[in-house]
């Protein structure tokens, strides 16, 4: 069965950092291009970042020099690195297969960036 | 940076058609791609390239893309179709691409 599950959100201070996780199963991660969205509390979707399977790597203007997009081989496992963290970050993360379109999702996981 | 534009609500009587409309400059050049998302859910993809239906997704659920407006259309509206919908593209644009969603549109079935 194809599926991603995320893992790594919490409760961080404004100014810290979190990495996420986000573990493939039924497919390769490094043979696909993979994207972080994000989604506010009641707010839309919003892209973070995406990681080519050649490796190049891109980012929304809200969130580059900051955040971090990468991916283990070996675990099959995608990740964002989030380093100077502010309120505005605070979303509920998703890791997606993309092709264009993105056809396989995780169940997300929640960042609140609060002192 | 490009921008795409939804109404933010769209209601419908079950039984009739829903239109959800998604526009965007000459947007007729994109593949546009639309997602279903019910409160508390990840997004599921439910139309993809305009006009194609991943396999599970009913044939109720269509697409079109033309000029600057790309439209979702839901046939014989049912109660489990109420959600939030978001229109996306690739944009490249600028110096790098960038993935772009619409702001939603909530679906409401009366």
């Amino acid at each position: 069965e194809v599926q991603l599950v995320e893992s790594g959100g919490g409760l961080v201070q404004p100014g810290g950092s979190l990495r996420l996780s986000c573990a493939a199963s039924g497919f390769t991660v490094s043979s696909n291009y993979m994207s972080w969205v994000r989604q506010a509390p009641g707010k839309g979707l919003e892209w973070v970042s995406v990681i080519y399977s050649g490796g190049s790597t891109y980012y929304a203007d809200s969130v580059k020099g900051r955040f971090t997009i990468s991916r283990d081989n070996s675990k099959n496992t995608l990740y964002l690195q989030m380093n100077s963290l502010r309120a505005e970050d605070t979303a509920v993360y998703y890791c997606a297969r993309d092709r264009d379109y993105m056809d396989v999702w995780g169940k997300g996981t929640t960042v609140t960036v609060s002192s | 940076s490009y921008v795409l534009t939804q109404p933010p609500s769209v209601s419908v009587a079950p039984g009739q058609t829903a239109r959800i409309t998604c526009g965007g400059n000459n947007i007729g050049s994109k593949s546009v791609h639309w997602y279903q998302q019910k409160p508390g859910q990840a997004p599921v993809l439910v139309v993809y390239d305009d006009s194609d239906r991943p396999s599970g997704i009913p044939e109720r659920f269509s697409g079109s893309n033309s000029g600057n407006t790309a439209t979702l259309t839901i046939s014989r509206v049912e109660a489990g179709d109420e959600a939030d919908y978001y229109c996306q593209v690739w944009d490249s644009s600028s110096d790098h691409p960038y993935v772009v969603f619409g702001g939603g549109t909530k679906l409401t079935v009366l």
